[in-house]
């Protein structure tokens, strides 16, 4: 089945360590989201690639970069991870501005 | 600017009750409309989705929303809610193709669904 896979389901990260989260695709859309979510809230985009275009939300902090080198997969580097960045990851993809299919998540856990 | 309300921030049913999640939004133009579903520690499933033509919308697990333009509105409904159905519920509307808002969706905070047995 076509599908959006994320890895790890669960990642224990030290403070300022950096992180990476992974994202693959077998749906072939063009779209890729990253979305961040923190407990009782909604999904928060933090940046999405059009094909190999990049775009950056304007609150999306410094410390968090992504990476795109091929349609399938996606990645969401966190470059010194704070008590603040413990949240679900969500990746997300969509044909041009259709609808979005989400992975299953990351939940990432700071110490 | 676009946003998404959604009124009721928790919900409680009763199983063979039947539902109905509000949700309104602003927006300029006529948007495209989701409802997605989301389990403890899961990711978002899409229920269904509006983007033009008829108004009342089917989706999957026996759910449908009508897309009300006079009210700004799409609500979810099921006739007969299932256990199994518990789950946060999120309303969103999309951007259509304009340049950096190309596919954003705008979520509302959520309805958070009970069903009592």
């Amino acid at each position: 089945d076509a599908m959006v896979i994320q890895n790890p389901r669960y990642q224990v990260t030290q403070f300022g360590k950096p992180v990476t989260l992974s994202c693959s695709q077998t749906l072939n859309h063009n779209v890729m989201y990253w979305y961040q979510q923190k407990s009782s809230q909604a999904p928060k985009l933090l940046f999405h690639y059009y094909d190999k275009d990049f775009n950056n939300e304007a609150d999306t902090p410094d410390n968090f970069q992504s990476r795109r080198p091929n349609t399938s997969f996606c990645f969401l580097d966190i470059r010194s991870p704070g008590l603040g960045d413990a949240a679900m990851y969500l990746c997300a993809t969509s044909i041009r501005d259709r609808a979005q299919y989400f992975g299953p998540g990351t939940r990432l856990l700071v110490l | 600017a676009q946003s998404v309300t959604q009124p009721d921030i928790h919900i409680t049913v009763s199983e063979g009750a039947s539902l109905e999640l509000r949700c309104n939004y602003s927006y300029g133009a006529t948007p495209y409309l989701f409802w997605y579903v989301q389990s403890p520690g899961q990711g978002l499933q899409l229920l269904l989705k509006y983007f033009s033509g008829d108004t009342l919308v089917q989706g999957i697990k026996g759910f449908e929303a009508e897309f009300k333009r006079s009210q700004s509105s799409f609500n979810l409904r099921k006739p007969s809610v299932h256990w199994s159905d518990a789950a946060e519920y999120f309303c969103a509307v999309g951007a259509k193709n304009r340049g950096s808002t190309l596919g954003r969706l705008y979520f509302g905070r959520g309805t958070q669904l009970t069903v009592w047995p």
